[in-house]
């Protein structure tokens, strides 16, 4: 079984300030991504990272994947109240098989 | 991406009933199906992987009798929680894909509260 932990568990940081959520696991993922889930809606994924060494920008948000393909980490510059949500990694095996999620990292930013 | 509608949105139901959840994949062919649940401030945990027109294949520890999976279109899925109790309560999420390795669109989820 291929397990992902993502720290923190919780974040509540001011609006303006920079965090960074990581994901971490022994095994090597072929792929792996992110995403956001706001109360009461499905995860939408942000990104999917594929190369080891790979790092990704949308606006704000900054995904690395390791160069052993066994980790990850989302920055936010700048947070915003908008930002907030549970941010969950999902990897993906060599095989190709199913996605294992990580157990989510809640970040609440205040105005 | 694909969009994926689920329905209902929220159930409340008695102890011992039996609830049927759909989900639908309104413009992708989704040759495979997951569905998921999500304990309160908890991640997902996939319960079962469903490809149109076979059996699911379900996760450990997730009872098939329970947990009824039905996947006879490309478009549809259906999840029944037979004899719902409430330990069922809970937020049960699927997702789509055109097969198992390739990329998932999620479902808004649907709500099950068992009183």
């Amino acid at each position: 079984t291929q397990l992902l932990e993502q720290s923190p568990q919780f974040l509540s940081i001011q609006e303006g300030e920079n965090l960074t959520v990581y994901c971490n696991s022994s095994s090597v993922f072929s792929s792996l991504q992110w995403y956001r889930q706001e109360p009461g809606e499905g995860p939408v994924l942000l990104v999917t990272v594929v190369t080891g060494g790979e790092v990704k920008k949308l606006k704000r948000l900054t995904f690395q994947f390791g160069d052993a393909r066994k980790d990850s980490s989302l920055h936010i510059t700048a947070a915003q109240p908008g930002d907030t949500g549970l941010y969950l990694c999902a990897g993906r095996g060599n095989a190709g098989n199913m996605l294992t999620f990580g157990g989510g990292t809640r970040l609440m930013v205040k105005p | 991406g694909a969009v994926v509608s689920q329905h209902p949105s929220r159930v409340i139901c008695k102890s011992g009933t039996s609830v049927k959840i759909e989900c639908r994949s309104l413009d992708f062919q989704a040759t495979t199906m997951f569905w998921y649940r999500q304990f309160p401030k908890q991640s997902l945990m996939l319960m079962a992987t469903s490809n149109e027109g076979s059996k699911a294949t379900y996760e450990q520890g997730v009872e098939k009798d329970k947990f009824l999976i039905n996947h006879a279109s490309l478009t549809l899925s259906t999840l029944t929680v037979t004899s719902a109790h409430p330990e069922d309560s809970s937020f049960y999420i699927c997702s789509v894909a055109m097969r198992v390795q390739e990329t998932q669109y999620f479902g808004p989820g649907t709500r099950l509260l068992v009183l």
